[in-house]
């Protein structure tokens, strides 16, 4: 067990639907990542937040957004769903920005699309 | 950041050593090189990470060169669950971030 928390574990929606993925992070850690995995690719870096504040950011679409509340959960917002969103979704956190501390990963909530 | 270059797959004997590579030709000073593996479609699990010098924990070893342009993942006795794709990531000096590349496939056979 990592300690990261990400709910739900699965979700099954309709195209053009709006989701919510929640991710807890480990006790004390302030930085939160988002990741998307689509079937056979690799992990695709979205977004990044760091005690509330946005401070990275990949291939993350305009349809999607994210936040990182006080208590320093976030959540992952994908809206106007496509089938193409159907993906594995990861979240990971550390402790802090800088390189030489842990990050550790979530199981992910699996996004179906229908 | 910093990209990454891993064989696609290996194969290891269930018992031996396997042995990962990873070039890392453009790591800046104070990137760190971090390994993670990735079981089916479970989230990626950390290993390890280094800077300069060499690394061992309860999981495996790590072999970072002087020159710091490559490194080596040591798993010193494979069994079958080390069956799982290894990313080596140079990890962002400026946001943390860890960016996945493709990975090696590590296959263990009995």
């Amino acid at each position: 067990d990592s300690g990261v928390t990400q709910t739900p574990k699965h979700l099954i929606t309709a195209t053009g639907q709006r989701v919510t993925l929640r991710c807890s992070p480990r006790s004390g850690d302030l930085s939160v990542y988002w990741y998307q995995q689509s079937l056979d690719q690799g992990l695709q870096f979205l977004i990044q937040y760091y005690n509330g504040e946005e401070r990275a950011k990949g291939n993350i679409l305009e349809r999607f957004s994210a936040q990182q509340f006080p208590d320093l959960h976030s959540e992952l917002n994908l809206s106007s769903l496509e089938l193409g969103d159907s993906a594995l979704y990861f979240c990971a956190s550390s402790v802090a920005l800088e390189g030489g501390t842990e990050a550790f990963f979530g199981q992910g909530t699996r996004l179906t699309v229908v | 950041d910093a990209k990454t270059t891993q064989p696609t797959s290996m194969d290891c004997a269930e018992g031996r050593a396997a042995n990962l590579p990873c070039n890392h030709s453009t790591i800046s000073g104070n990137e760190y090189v971090y390994w993670y593996r990735q079981i089916h479609s479970q989230g990626p699990q950390y290993i390890i990470h280094g800077l300069k010098n060499n690394e061992t924990n309860e999981m495996a070893s790590l072999i970072i060169t002087e020159d710091r342009k490559s490194s080596t993942l040591i798993l010193p006795h494979a069994t079958l669950r080390d069956t799982a794709v290894y990313y080596c990531i140079v990890r962002s000096s400026n946001t943390g971030k860890l960016i996945f590349g493709q990975g090696t496939t590590l296959q263990v056979k009995p």
